[in-house]
């Protein structure tokens, strides 16, 4: 265990449905990071924050895709409209700013169907 | 944008030493992590240089060069439990953290 919880772990959906995921971080850690990882491949950048700020979303993530830090704590990332490319595992990070070494949650993979 | 290049598999035998390559092309390089992912985990943070030569710790060792934007880990004294995905990722500090597209490590016996 990391320190960083992620809910749920499995998350099943019907296409066209919207899914919210939250990422419990470790608390004293300001920079919290999603990725999403599909089999076989790293873990592909979507976006962070420092405290509530989002600092940087990436150009693959269409406006299905919002994630919120509302109060620096835990995040939340919700797909609307989920399409069955969207099945993959979601990861999230934390780590105080500065340091070199990011925790990761355990996931939660969405499947699509 | 960044990528960072690695080999997709490498197969060693226990006990042996096996090196993974990382090449990387980035805008604004703060330095290279690695990173051990074992199947259905999650990663964990294995070492980072920032500055050019080898950094070692226990059996992993991980070294840079930034004027050929090259780094790699060694794995010495091979054991079964090192089978895992292992992934480079460049940024840290007061940037982002994009991860390399990963090297499955086999080690048979």
């Amino acid at each position: 265990d990391t320190g960083v919880s992620q809910d749920p772990r499995h998350k099943i959906t019907k296409r066209g449905q919207n899914v919210t995921f939250r990422c419990d971080p470790i608390s004293e850690h300001n920079r919290l990071y999603w990725y999403r990882q599909t089999l076989g491949q790293g873990p592909e950048f979507l976006t962070y924050f420092q405290n509530e700020a989002q600092l940087e979303k990436s150009r693959l993530l269409s406006d299905r895709f919002s994630a919120e830090r509302p109060k620096g704590s835990f995040s939340t990332l919700e797909i609307q409209r989920t399409e069955q490319g969207d099945s993959a595992m979601y990861l999230c990070a934390s780590r105080t700013q500065g340091s070199t070494e990011a925790f990761f949650g355990q996931g939660t993979r969405l499947t699509v169907v | 944008g960044q990528s960072l290049e690695q080999p997709s598999e490498v197969t060693a035998v226990e006990g042996a030493i096996v090196q993974i390559n990382c090449t990387y092309q980035t805008s604004g390089f703060y330095g290279l992590s690695w990173y051990q992912q074992h199947d259905g985990g999650a990663p964990t943070f294995l070492s980072y240089n920032a500055l050019d030569g080898l950094e070692e710790t226990g059996r992993f060792s991980s070294f840079l060069s930034r004027s050929d934007s090259y780094g790699y880990l060694l794995l010495q004294e091979l054991q079964m439990k090192d089978s895992a995905s292992y992934f480079c990722a460049e940024g840290t500090g007061a940037n982002n953290l994009f991860f390399g597209t990963g090297t499955r490590l086999t080690v048979i016996p």
